[in-house]
């Protein structure tokens, strides 16, 4: 099993639909959790951290974790266009060395 | 403005020559790190440090070198690049550690001939 897991897509959302995108992860000691938004060409950037269970909300941007199922979710409402991307998902992993591990990450197009 | 930077932004070379990829953070970030990008591999760490003069292996260290003796900078070093150090390099740093947000460099493409 993967250290952390995405689908890849690419997966396709009409314009003002909610985009759903998923991420597990194997270690269950891991506490922080992160989205990061990568345009074609460009350098990772952070959408959003989440160390608790439950949802956090920031905008049109909602990230969900329940570390009983080892599972993240981002959720992004009302898609725009500017939102296609590939997105990333990133867990600390705490089993052995401390490490950052990211998932190979899910492509979206928001189509118009 | 604060940034991280890298050097050079592209770069082809030929296999056995050495180089090195410059990493400068203007944040006064402790924590420092490398990665490289590969299509289907996604984002694996080459080395990382947690402060000055302390370095360790991420998940991909072989053929790489790096050093720390400024908080500042984090160069990484390839001392006889092959071709399967192709690859997009991404330097970052973050406030403390793997806890915090990372701030990313703009990439670094390197072509190993």
């Amino acid at each position: 099993q993967k250290e952390v897991e995405q689908n890849s897509g690419p997966l396709s959302v009409p314009e003002g639909a909610i985009a759903s995108l998923n991420c597990t992860y194997s270690d269950r000691g891991s506490q922080s959790f992160f989205w990061y938004r990568q345009y074609s060409g460009k350098s990772p950037e952070l959408i959003m951290s989440i160390y608790s269970n439950g949802d956090k909300e920031d905008g049109r941007f909602t990230a969900q974790l329940n570390k009983a199922s080892q599972y993240v979710s981002l959720l992004i409402r009302d898609s725009q266009p500017s939102d296609s991307a590939t997105y990333l998902c990133a867990v600390n992993i705490r089993q052995g060395a401390q490490k950052l591990v990211f998932g190979q990450g899910t492509r979206l197009t928001i189509n118009p | 403005e604060a940034q991280v930077t890298q050097n050079p932004r592209y770069l082809i070379t030929v296999t056995g020559k050495k180089l090195t990829v410059t990493c400068s953070q203007n944040m006064n970030h402790e924590y420092m790190s490398w990665y490289r990008q590969d299509p289907g591999l996604g984002l694996r760490q080459i080395y990382y440090s947690m402060n000055v003069e302390v370095t360790d292996k991420g998940d991909v260290p072989e053929g790489y070198k790096v050093s720390r003796k400024e908080k500042r900078n984090f160069p990484l070093i390839l001392e006889s690049p092959s071709p399967n150090q192709t690859s997009l390099y991404f330097c970052a740093s973050s406030l403390r550690g793997q806890d915090n947000e990372q701030f990313f460099g703009p990439g670094t493409r390197l072509t190993v001939l």
